[in-house]
């Protein structure tokens, strides 16, 4: 079935940078937009951008433009996501979901990796 | 602040019916887009319960639908179950911001 399974949870410094992983199984890898969300403590789903497996393309919300990148590796059906310059506003639950288009709903989504951030 | 507006809490007793609003604007839901729902249980990812306005995925019981009109959509929970307290997103596509959008949430208690 299809699964999309994040690596592990990070404690990370203010002003160091983070990379989630998120590796899909169970479907065509190249055919789907993966997204990235992120919800802090307490609060609702933010998005934060897509990339698209095939083409490597991607888009970000102008909130995270410059400090996100978003990559992926098809020899192992991965995507990543690197948020650089932390601060404690970016500590939350990072999620990875997919969707066949991007104007789409989110078909499926990762278990979450809960970064942290703290001096 | 969300570009969709859920109410921040609702309850009902079991057995009863509730609905949550979702409000949008002419960028979003009034653009066309479709509304899409998400449960999510304490300490889980979110959940696909409804897309495209009014479908179900396979395995979301009948109780759960969803609707649209104009700049608003809606999610309908008949038969409250009390394993249905969860919290409740909407989610658009927004055409000014160019990405998807959600609304900030709604807890459901079920008394």
């Amino acid at each position: 079935q299809v699964q999309l399974v994040q690596s592990g949870a990070e404690m990370k410094k203010p002003g160091a940078s983070v990379k989630v992983s998120c590796k899909a199984s169970g479907y065509t890898f190249t055919a789907y937009y993966i997204h990235w969300v992120r919800q802090a403590p307490g609060q609702g789903l933010e998005w934060m951008g897509w990339t698209h497996p095939s083409s490597g393309g991607t888009n970000s919300a102008h909130k995270f433009q410059g400090r996100v990148t978003m990559t992926r590796d098809t020899s192992v059906s991965t995507v990543y996501m690197d948020l650089e310059r932390l601060t404690s506003d970016d500590a939350a639950m990072y999620y990875c979901a997919f969707s066949l288009a991007t104007s789409n709903w989110f078909d499926s989504w990762g278990q979450g990796t809960l970064v942290a951030v703290s001096s | 602040q969300s570009v969709l507006t859920q109410p921040p809490s609702v309850s009902g007793a079991p057995g009863q019916r509730v609905t949550i609003s979702c409000t949008g604007s002419s960028s979003n839901i009034g653009a066309n887009f479709d509304v899409h729902w998400y449960q999510q249980l304490p300490g889980s990812a979110p959940k696909l319960l409804i897309y495209g306005s009014n479908n179900r995925p396979s395995g979301v019981p009948d109780r759960f639908s969803g609707s649209k009109s104009g700049t608003s959509g809606s999610l309908a929970i008949t038969g409250l179950q009390a394993e249905d307290e969860a919290d409740y997103y909407c989610q658009s596509f927004d055409t000014s911001l160019n990405g998807p959008i959600f609304g900030g949430g709604t807890k459901l208690t079920v008394l």
